[in-house]
C-alpha cells in the first residue's frame, strides 16, 4: 500500500540547518506533488510549500521563501525538506504529504509519521 | 491567526450528532473544495473528508462534510469514544497561492 516513512527525530542549535527525509513505497514517485506541513507543539497545521518530484519545481510559503529547499532523488522515491538558519520558534514535528486529485479538486493522502525537529542550544 | 477559522473546541456525549465550522474567504472556500483531516492524539493527520462531501473509502459514514459560499461544515453524528481527536479544514487560498488550515478544533467525547 502507499505509504510515506519520514527520517527520525532532530535535534539542532539555533542558526543551523535540518534536513529531512520522506521516503516513498507503493506507488509512482514522479506521479503525484508531495508537500510539506508542520505543526509547532499543541499548535495547528502550517502548510511549507510543494515539490514536483517529475521536473524538481516547486513552491514554497511566503513565510518560508529564503530559507526552506525542497528537493528529491527520484533514483530512491525520496522527497527532502531542508531548513536553515534554524529559531527555537521552528521546534515543531515535520510531515510530508502526497497530494492526490486533479485540476483545483486536489487532498494530502497519505501522511507520513512526521519527524520531531527540535530547536536548543 | 489561521486563514480559516475553526472554533476551538467541541464536545458531545455518545451517539449525539456534532458539527464543526470552518469559515473562510472568497479566495479559498468561495472558490475551491475543503478536505477535513482527523488527527488522534500522538498521530499524523489522515484524511477524512476530500471534495467537500466525499468519504474515503474505510471511513465511516458518520462522518460527512458539506460547504455554503464561503463556510464548511463536518458533521459527526452517532458520536464514538474513538472519535476524540483534532479536526483540521483546509482548503488551496487562490490568493496566497497555497493551502490554508483551520486552527483545529479539538473534539471532546463527554
Amino acid at each position: 500500500q502507499v505509504q510515506l516513512v519520514q527520517s527520525g527525530a532532530e535535534v539542532k542549535k539555533p542558526g543551523a540547518s535540518v534536513k529531512v527525509s520522506c521516503n516513498t513505497y507503493g506507488y509512482t514517485f514522479t506521479g503525484y506533488y508531495i508537500h510539506w506541513v508542520r505543526q509547532a507543539p499543541g499548535q495547528g497545521l502550517e502548510w511549507m510549500g510543494w515539490i514536483n518530484p517529475n521536473s524538481g519545481g516547486t513552491n514554497y510559503a511566503q513565510k518560508f521563501q529564503g530559507r526552506v529547499t525542497m528537493t528529491r532523488d527520484t533514483s530512491n522515491s525520496t522527497a527532502y525538506m531542508e531548513l536553515s538558519r534554524l529559531r527555537s520558534d521552528d521546534t515543531s514535528v515535520y510531515y510530508c504529504a502526497r497530494e492526490v486529485g486533479s485540476g483545483s479538486q486536489n487532498w494530502f493522502d497519505p501522511w507520513g509519521q512526521g519527524t520531531l525537529v527540535t530547536v536548543s542550544s | 491567526q489561521s486563514v480559516l477559522t475553526q472554533p476551538p473546541s467541541a464536545s458531545g456525549t455518545p451517539g449525539q450528532r456534532v458539527t464543526i465550522s470552518c469559515s473562510g474567504s472568497s479566495s479559498n472556500i468561495g472558490s475551491n473544495t475543503v478536505n477535513w483531516y482527523q488527527q488522534l492524539p500522538r498521530t499524523a493527520p489522515k484524511l477524512l473528508i476530500y471534495n467537500n462531501n466525499q468519504r474515503p473509502s474505510g471511513v465511516p459514514d458518520r462522518f460527512s462534510g458539506s460547504k455554503s459560499g464561503t463556510s464548511a461544515s463536518l458533521a459527526i453524528s452517532g458520536l464514538q469514544s474513538e472519535d476524540e481527536a483534532d479536526y483540521y479544514c483546509a482548503a488551496w487560498d487562490d490568493s496566497l497561492n497555497g493551502w490554508v488550515f483551520g486552527g483545529g478544533t479539538k473534539l471532546t467525547v463527554l
